[in-house]
């Protein structure tokens, strides 16, 4: 099986930075990915990682060491915008489904 | 291309009925998958489709479901007999399948309320 494994709830300030962590336990990992997901909307597609290290996409980044099983999503700048969910999920293997860990609630306070 | 759409949007509907959504894909995509959402939970993955073969489906998927592709385009999830436990938020994705790291495009989902 697959455990997924992600805080709850987060606050943070507009301007400041808030760092999402996932831990995963699973066998024939192939990959992770990180989703936002706003109330009431469809999960977006925000990064994946196969390899180790830091993947830059603008304000967001994502970390995936694979020996520890973990990754981490770092969003930069604040702004009220991204009060969202983000989603944390593994891919297996290649064209299989995604397992997504419960979600983190981000909450960006003025 | 308009993404991925569903529909419909909400379905209310009394106990015992029973309910069918359809999806359909980002156009190229060959890959469809259903999740089903509850509030404060992540997507759980119900089944999914590589063009019209349905390669694999979730043990959370009892004999009440089904699901079909029937010419690898749109797809339709049926739920035969309804539940209350059946209330979610029903999410149907799309992925080109080309690589490894190709992310799957969700639509907006079905609300279904069981009553």
């Amino acid at each position: 099986g697959q455990n997924i494994d992600q805080p709850t709830e987060m606050t943070a300030t507009e301007g400041a930075i808030v760092q999402i962590n996932c831990t995963y336990q699973t066998s024939g990992f192939n990959g992770l990915f990180w989703y936002q997901q706003h109330a009431g909307e469809a999960p977006t597609f925000l990064s994946y990682n196969v390899l180790d290290g830091l993947e830059e996409k603008g304000r967001f980044s994502s970390f995936l060491s694979r020996s520890k099983g973990y990754s981490y999503l770092l969003l930069k700048e604040l702004q009220m915008k991204d009060s969202a969910s983000y989603l944390c999920a593994v891919i297996k293997a290649a064209g299989n489904k995604l397992t997504f860990g419960g979600g983190t609630r981000v909450l960006v306070k003025p | 291309d308009t993404g991925v759409s569903q529909d419909p949007r909400h379905k209310i509907t009394k106990r015992g009925q029973n309910v069918t959504f359809r999806c359909d894909p980002i156009s190229e995509h060959n890959r469809l998958y259903w999740y089903r959402q509850t509030l404060g939970q992540g997507p759980e993955f119900l089944t999914y489709f590589q063009n019209e073969a349905q390669l694999e489906k979730s043990r959370l998927l009892s004999d009440r479901f089904s699901a079909e592709r029937p010419k690898g385009s749109f797809s339709t999830l049926e739920i035969q007999r309804t539940e209350q436990g059946d209330s979610a938020m029903y999410l149907c994705a799309s992925s080109s399948g080309q690589g490894n790291n190709s992310p799957l495009h969700f639509g907006n989902g079905t609300r279904l309320t069981v009553t």
